[in-house]
């Protein structure tokens, strides 16, 4: 089956804990992004990547992290998560063709106390 | 300005109704657009898709597309409760790596 497949789907951590977000496509798709979803703000990008080793930033990319070493991974990594990145975060993926739509992951619910 | 705009709603139709969900854009280089279904604390749903002007229909839905006007619209005819959702127009920049933009979505509600 096709998908994104987004671990873990809930978290809760502290304050200045690293943690990663992992994020695995399996359509061979070249283009991922991530995104946070708060409530009345919508959907806003943090980052994305165009293919492998290939990464810039989106409109909300302050103290987050990606890397794109392999096709299919594209891990979130908060280096030192503060509560204002409470937030529900969804990555997706797509391919290069012209009309080629996104797939979302199932998202990870994101709590940091 | 917002690059994507939508209303936010709500928009309430009756079950059996044709419900009309509108979204601009504000730049013209943009070249795929999609429509989303987002039911509460779920992820996205790719619906439609559309990158040529007109229309584009698929069951229930029709995206429509003008270029020169900067508008996409989506038409869901025959509303169910089940379409009761937060709907979300998207642009991909395929001359920016592929970067979506979302606007902020319209509150879809379809009473029995």
């Amino acid at each position: 089956e096709a998908q994104v497949t987004q671990n873990p789907r809930y978290l809760i951590t502290v304050t200045g804990k690293k943690l990663t977000v992992t994020c695995s496509q399996n359509m061979n798709h070249e283009y991922m992004s991530w995104y946070r979803q708060d409530p009345g703000l919508g959907l806003r990008q943090i980052y994305y990547s165009m293919n492998v080793e290939v990464t810039d930033k989106g409109d909300v990319p302050e103290g987050y992290k990606v890397s794109r070493k392999e096709k299919r991974n594209f891990p979130l990594i908060l280096e030192s998560p503060s509560p204002n990145q409470t937030s529900l975060y969804f990555c997706a993926s797509s391919s290069r063709d012209r009309g080629g739509g996104y797939t979302f992951g199932s998202g990870t619910r994101l709590t940091v106390v | 300005q917002k690059e994507v705009e939508q209303n936010s709603g709500p928009l309430s139709v009756p079950e059996g109704a044709i419900a009309s969900l509108n979204c601009t854009y504000s730049d013209r280089v943009s070249q795929s657009f999609f429509w989303y279904r987002q039911y509460s604390g779920k992820s996205p749903e790719l619906i439609m898709s559309i990158y040529s002007n007109g229309d584009k229909e698929d069951g229930r839905f029709t995206a429509q597309l003008n270029k020169a006007s900067q508008y996409v619209s989506l038409l869901i005819r025959d509303s169910q409760p089940s379409d009761s959702a937060t709907y979300l127009c998207a642009v991909k920049k395929d001359n920016q790596g592929g970067k979506l933009i979302f606007g902020q979505g319209t509150e879809l509600s379809v009473k029995p």
